[in-house]
């Protein structure tokens, strides 16, 4: 099963609003991170946070981890029609002798002109 | 070039055919890894590879093979063809040890037929 799960599936905003969407995973994690995928395209790393980090920013991007819960949140903010993609939350684990990267389902997230 | 040269970018096989998927790096990643993307489901790790000659399977496994004689290439053989391998495949390498996928293939569109 995969590690981590996205919430809510689909999300749909006005432009200028805020975004957030929310990963939960179920097993001791190196790192966080979320990518983003626009349509028949490959995936763009965004942002990573360590398992020691809580809160890391990046332009319009704030993500929070909270490893007690098991869960993060990725926070666009003042969004943009061009932020209109899937979002993917990807956990690094270890599982034996190697870590290994483990995608969520993803978020479709539509922000509306 | 640098970058992950994934070719061929559309395949058609038959039921019970067998191809193999090329993967290539110049950036002497250590970690790569091989992806299936289908809708609803996100992205599912297949195989991956964290150094020549190393390989461990992901949440997939079944159907695919995975070598890893040189840093720079990562093919992925599908040993017998079935519909249910119908998918996107990606293929990603990593310079980090903190797994960051910061290098995606463009893609491979599959139909098994």
């Amino acid at each position: 099963s995969q590690q981590g799960e996205e919430d809510p599936q689909a999300l749909s905003i006005q432009e200028g609003e805020n975004a957030t969407m929310n990963c939960s995973y179920k097993t001791s994690i190196n790192n966080l991170q979320w990518y983003r995928q626009n349509s028949g395209r490959g995936l763009v790393h965004l942002i990573l946070i360590r398992s020691n980090e809580r809160e890391k920013h990046s332009g319009r991007l704030r993500v929070t981890l909270d490893t007690s819960k098991k869960s993060s949140s990725l926070l666009i903010t003042a969004s943009r029609a061009a932020d209109t993609a899937s979002y993917f939350c990807a956990t690094d684990a270890y599982t034996g002798a190697n870590s290994k990267l483990t995608f969520g389902k993803g978020i479709t997230l539509s922000v509306r002109p | 070039n640098a970058g992950v040269t994934q070719t061929p970018k559309f395949q058609v096989l038959k039921t019970g055919q067998s191809m193999t998927l090329q993967c290539a790096q110049d950036m002497n990643h250590e970690y790569m890894s091989w992806y299936r993307q289908d809708p609803g489901m996100g992205l599912r790790l297949i195989h991956y590879s964290v150094g020549a000659g190393i390989t461990d399977q992901g949440e997939v496994p079944n159907g695919y093979n995975v070598s890893r004689s040189t840093t720079e290439d990562f093919p992925l053989r599908l040993l017998s063809a079935a519909p249910s391998q119908t998918s996107v495949y990606f293929c990603a390498s990593s310079y980090s040890l903190d797994r960051v996928l910061a290098f995606f293939g463009q893609g491979t569109r599959l139909t098994v037929v």
